[in-house]
């Protein structure tokens, strides 16, 4: 089983229209969790971080489910600018190191 | 913009070459960590540096090592390249202080022919 699993999509949403990303993660010892958005050929930047049971930043909502070792991002009212991929992180410690685990991502298109 | 530079932006080797990536973190920033992201895949990381030492490493071969330098920047090289290193290769940086969060540079995308 991968560490972090991301349905691949693409999802493709009209404008306006809600959107949910899914994320399974397999180290039931995580405390925290983020989403990162990454353009076509462009660095990920952090989009949202969950340390308890969700967040909610604008449009975006986050939530998790500790017991069932799932995270999902949910996109209301999708605008053009929202396409791009979605990334599931995980981080977890790797001898004194802390990485990050990274979903495959989700691409997401918003169509006018 | 995250402060975190990368050089070169692109570049293109051939097979049994050599490669050095380089990075600056962002101010403040003391651990800085490297990312390798095929095609159509998320970001798989390969080491981490900490005051000038390698204190973490993903399942990457000996050939791919790196270097932190007192001003906290950073060197990867890889040897002896193969076709499967073409990639864009990340650098994150975060500070010590129990802060999670990596911010990431623009990437160098490598091609090898």
């Amino acid at each position: 089983r991968k560490e972090v699993e991301q349905d691949p999509g693409p999802f493709n949403v009209p404008e306006g229209a809600t959107v949910a990303f899914n994320c399974t993660y397999s180290n039931s010892a995580s405390q925290s969790f983020f989403w990162y958005r990454q353009d076509c050929r462009k660095e990920p930047k952090l989009l949202m971080s969950v340390y308890s049971s969700g967040n909610e930043d604008g449009r975006f909502t986050a939530q998790l489910n500790r017991a069932s070792q799932y995270i999902s991002l949910l996109i209301r009212d999708s605008k053009l600018s929202d396409s791009a991929t979605y990334l599931c992180v995980v981080p977890f410690s790797s001898g004194s190191a802390r990485q990050l685990t990274f979903g495959s991502g989700t691409q997401l298109t918003v169509l006018p | 913009e995250t402060g975190v530079t990368q050089s070169p932006t692109h570049l293109i080797k051939t097979r049994g070459q050599q490669v050095t990536l380089r990075c600056s973190s962002q101010s403040g920033h003391n651990t800085v960590s490297w990312y390798q992201q095929a095609l159509g895949q998320g970001p798989q990381f390969i080491f981490q540096y900490y005051r000038e030492e390698e204190n973490g490493r993903g399942n990457f071969p000996p050939r791919f090592s790196g270097l932190q330098f007192p001003n906290y920047s950073s060197e990867l090289n890889v040897n002896a390249l193969e076709l499967d290193d073409s990639a864009l290769y990340l650098c994150a940086s975060r500070n010590d202080r129990g802060q999670e969060t990596q911010y990431f540079g623009p990437g160098t995308r490598l091609l090898v022919l």
